[in-house]
């Protein structure tokens, strides 16, 4: 069972928006300002899309969004495309120097 | 754009040893390499990614609970490799292993992983 919890799976339509959460407890999502999101390809690295809960890395669409109220972040991606479909993981500092993941959440682009 | 390539996975026996390496560019030069902190993360199949193992550019170490004692993380930077030693090995080590570079809380590079199984 993963530290963080995400929804298996989602479903969106190509331009709809959608909004994956991630909860975790007072001790790592709550406690830190230090949610990470990540897009997952089969047989590719894992790709940073968030950080510091709503930070984008440079060359990430700014149709990637983050946020986070007490215990529980949320991606939340615009304007849905083909290509967004992938498996999306969020992670958690959990201090000192560990970390934890969600579980993962497939998204389907109908 | 910083370039990581896992090796040393493959299909092993339970209770044995194997030793993953991670390298990075040749074009990384070694005290850049030194600066990064460095990390190995794995995924078991159908499971979410957990984190396994940290060394820092000072190489301050630390590990995981489920992996303390039976995971020996290392780095070259010389070579430029990342290194992760795994003893008595067990089904549940099982996993794709990556390795990764964090900044800022997060891992902004990842390579692509290298398969681990662990089966009689």
């Amino acid at each position: 069972q993963s530290a963080l919890t995400q929804p298996a799976s989602m479903s969106g339509s190509p331009g709809q928006s959608i909004t994956i959460s991630c909860t975790g407890t007072s001790s790592d999502v709550g406690n830190y300002d230090r949610v990470s999101w990540y897009q997952h390809y089969p047989g590719k690295g894992p790709k940073l899309i968030i950080y510091e809960d709503t930070k984008r890395p440079s060359g990430v669409s700014d149709r990637f969004s983050g946020s986070k109220s007490g215990n529980t972040a949320s991606l939340t991606i615009s304007g849905l495309q083909a290509e967004d479909e992938a498996d999306y993981s969020c992670c958690s500092y959990a201090g000192p120097i560990t970390w934890v993941f969600g579980g993962g959440t497939k998204l389907t682009v109908l | 754009d910083v370039q990581l390539v896992e090796s040393g996975g493959g299909l092993m026996q339970p209770g044995g040893s194997l030793r993953l390496s991670c390298v990075t560019s040749e074009f990384t030069s070694e005290f850049t390499f030194s600066t990064y902190n460095l990390n190995w993360l794995r995924q078991a199949p159908g499971k979410g990614l957990e984190w396994v193992s940290y060394i820092g550019g000072g190489y301050s170490i630390y590990y995981a609970d489920s992996v303390k004692g039976r995971f020996t993380i290392s780095r070259d930077n010389a070579k430029r490799s990342l290194f992760l030693q795994i003893n008595s090995l067990t089904a549940d080590d099982t996993a794709v292993y990556y390795c990764a570079t964090d900044r800022d809380w997060a891992f902004d590079h990842w390579g692509r992983g290298t398969l681990v199984t662990v089966s009689s």
